[in-house]
């Protein structure tokens, strides 16, 4: 069984310029969460969505960032514009059906964003 | 204070020993803790869940969880040079932020041949 991905593995860009993060969760897991960590702090996070819907997305900074899940399969996070203080390692994980007790996260390879 | 607490360590360890790690959260709904496993510069593996009071073994590793203190500790047994690395403690919380985890800083191990 595949792991959860994502693309890119890193990326570097300017300040104000925009970035888009890919992840593809586990098949078959409805929940698909984003997380972030940023150097020398403890991973945070960001939101969590069930199928296509946004749960949960409490950790979101700010309206720069922007998350979605079309078709509940798949997710993109879109930083626009990129500011210094998002560079970090952005995690993505997915766990089963929640409401059925599955509550366990797998963690995908993370993208290390740099923001110059 | 921080919502889930660990010692950074590093915590250095001989090979066949017994590492003992520990955390604390302050969110007394928490429902779910989980132990993971970061290699540097790899993602968080997951090695361990916990959902109730006690402990729970899994081969070399073994959660304890004591909700009235609000603590979770790890240890690992016969410890090997490749279980150097650090680990996270992961707390769920209660029906507010059901998917939620809320990470530790994290704790190095260093297990010395």
């Amino acid at each position: 069984e595949a792991g959860v991905t994502q693309f890119p593995s890193h990326s570097v860009i300017e300040k104000g310029q925009t970035v888009t993060l890919r992840c593809d969760p586990i098949s078959g897991h409805d929940n698909l969460y984003w997380y972030r960590r940023v150097m020398g702090k403890e991973i945070k996070f960001l939101l969590h969505f069930v199928k296509e819907s946004k749960q949960d997305e409490s950790g979101m900074p700010n309206n720069r960032f922007l998350a979605e899940r079309t078709g509940g399969t798949y997710s993109t996070l879109k930083v626009q514009p990129a500011e210094l203080e998002d560079s970090g390692v952005y995690f993505c994980a997915s766990s089963q059906d929640v409401l059925a007790g599955f509550y366990e996260q797998y963690f995908g390879p993370g993208t290390r964003l740099t923001v110059t | 204070q921080k919502e889930v607490e660990q010692n950074s360590g590093p915590l250095s360890v001989p090979e066949g020993a017994i590492a003992s790690l520990n955390c604390t959260y302050s969110d007394r709904g928490s429902q779910s803790f989980f132990w993971y496993r970061q290699y540097s510069g790899k993602s968080p593996e997951l090695i361990m869940f916990i959902y109730s009071n006690g402990d729970k073994e899994d081969g070399r590793f073994t959660a304890q969880l004591n909700k009235a203190s609000q603590y979770v500790s790890l240890l690992i047994r016969d410890s090997q040079p490749s279980d150097s690395a650090t680990y996270l403690c992961a707390v769920r919380g209660g029906t507010d932020s059901w998917g939620k985890l809320q990470f530790g800083a994290g704790t190095q191990v260093v297990v010395t041949p």
